[in-house]
């Protein structure tokens, strides 16, 4: 079947980077991109960027800009999302997404990874 | 950047009743508008896609509605399993620039 499978959860202290990883399979991978998306605690949903499964470009919320990374190894269908220069407000559940690689229709995101918790506390 | 309203913030109905939540953009998003559930502990889940489409395995009783800045997701009778978060989602630019609503709260009165 359609999943997104994310790794698990992680604790970081300010000022930390983390990486966390979302493992597509079911469906063909270059035909879809992967967003990522945020939602602290008791908040609501934030998208955070676009990720092509086709070619690896990404597009990133202005917000993350220059903070995030959002890079793919087609050879394991993989994506991942490192945000560098952690601070306490960044704890949240992150998800992946599938979504949409052409700007000619519009699907949703439709499949939606389990989410990772990441904690950042001193 | 578009920001999305949505309204109310919080709804009190019982089951069997009609629920009808709104989404306003703050500029055209044409019909590139969905809807999604999310219970707690849960990852959102998709019902309306292109502001009117059913997404797979979504019962006819959830209904999308609007283009341009008004939107409405509309639950015909509503379900005990229906009380739960609802966002709203555009999508503008290409490549994709996407924002969420605030969200509802739909709650049993």
């Amino acid at each position: 079947q359609v999943q997104l499978v994310q790794s698990g959860p992680e604790v970081k202290k300010p000022g930390a980077s983390v990486k966390v990883s979302c493992k597509a399979s079911g469906y063909t991978f270059i035909n879809y991109a992967i967003n990522w998306v945020r939602q602290a605690p008791g908040q609501g949903l934030e998208w955070m960027g676009w990720s092509s499964g086709f070619n690896g470009d990404t597009n990133y919320a202005q917000k993350f800009q220059g903070r995030v990374t959002m890079t793919t190894d087609a050879s394991t269908n993989t994506v991942y999302m490192a945000l560098r220069d952690l601070r306490s407000d960044d704890t949240a559940v992150y998800y992946c997404a599938r979504g949409e690689l052409d700007d000619y229709y519009y699907s949703g995101m439709d499949v939606w990874g389990q989410g990772t918790t990441v904690t950042v506390s001193s | 950047e578009i920001v999305l309203a949505q309204s109310p913030a919080t709804l009190s109905l019982s089951p069997g009743e009609r629920a009808t939540l709104s989404c306003r953009a703050s500029q055209s998003v044409g019909s590139y508008l969905a809807w999604y559930q999310q219970k707690p502990g849960q990852a959102p889940r998709l019902l309306i896609y292109e502001a009117s489409s059913r997404a797979t395995g979504i019962p006819a009783r959830f209904s999308g509605s609007g283009s341009g800045t008004d939107f409405t997701l509309t639950i015909s009778s509503l379900e005990p399993e229906d009380f739960a978060l609802y966002y709203c989602l555009q999508r503008s630019n290409w490549p994709p620039e996407y924002t969420f609503g605030q969200g509802t709260k739909l709650e049993i009165k």
